[in-house]
């Protein structure tokens, strides 16, 4: 069946760079997203990225697709300590509204 | 638009009783989904709703859970009996029909405490 995977755990220091990997098994996948979880809080979508693109910039935040592979990854760069979350890799197949959820990845940012 | 709106924010019950947790979506959304969310589990989809019908409720865990969405901006998530094992977070997301990424907006969540 379909299943995405995500490492659970990711500490760096701020101001360098943080990369999140998430891998998926369905090649239909139409559209991947990145969702964002604070604390006490629902999630909130940080960026998705369509199924025909390689890479996706947004301010800080960079997606890489390596639909072959079928791994995406989140980079932010300059990791500021309001970027501790967790961090959730979902991916959408077709016209499907039912979304694949990775486990999430928690990211912890050291002064 | 206030978002996607969950009560109560906290439920502490006890086990047996009936639970019922309510969502109000974002008006103008033609999809409703709730989620449970729990350490072991990760996010799990329960069911979700289109035009107010349910479309996929695959991922209810058995008959003591059952989903409403009487009309376009209410919805509720029903657990009778509750055991100590339905302790999670519950989300209420919603969702605009058509085509491109369609985010799910979601709400705050209610965490639900059986013991």
């Amino acid at each position: 069946g379909e299943d995405v995977e995500q490492s659970l755990f990711l500490s760096v220091r701020e101001g360098d760079s943080s990369v999140i990997n998430c891998t998926y098994t369905d090649s239909s996948s139409t559209y991947l997203y990145w969702y964002k979880q604070e604390p006490g809080a629902g999630l909130q979508l940080l960026t998705y990225i369509f199924s025909n693109m390689d890479m996706k910039q947004d301010q800080r935040l960079t997606v890489l697709l390596n639909k072959k592979d079928k791994h995406l990854s989140l980079r932010i760069a300059d990791t500021q300590t309001g970027d501790s979350a967790i961090y959730f890799c979902a991916e959408r197949a077709g016209n499907n509204r039912k979304l694949i959820w990775g486990l999430g990845t928690s990211l912890a940012v050291n002064p | 638009d206030a978002g996607v709106i969950q009560s109560p924010r906290h439920e502490v019950t006890e086990m047996g009783q009936e639970v019922t947790l309510r969502c109000k979506p974002i008006s103008g959304h033609d999809y409703l989904f709730w989620y449970r969310q729990t350490m072991m589990r990760g996010l799990e989809l329960l069911i979700y709703f289109n035009n107010n019908v349910p479309i996929d409720d695959s991922g209810m865990p058995e008959d003591r859970f059952s989903a409403k969405m009487p009309n376009a901006s209410f919805s509720t998530l029903k657990i009778q009996p509750s055991e100590p094992r339905d302790s999670a977070v519950y989300f209420c997301a919603s969702s605009k029909q058509g085509f491109g990424s369609t985010e799910a907006f979601f709400g705050q969540g209610t965490r639900l405490t059986v013991v």
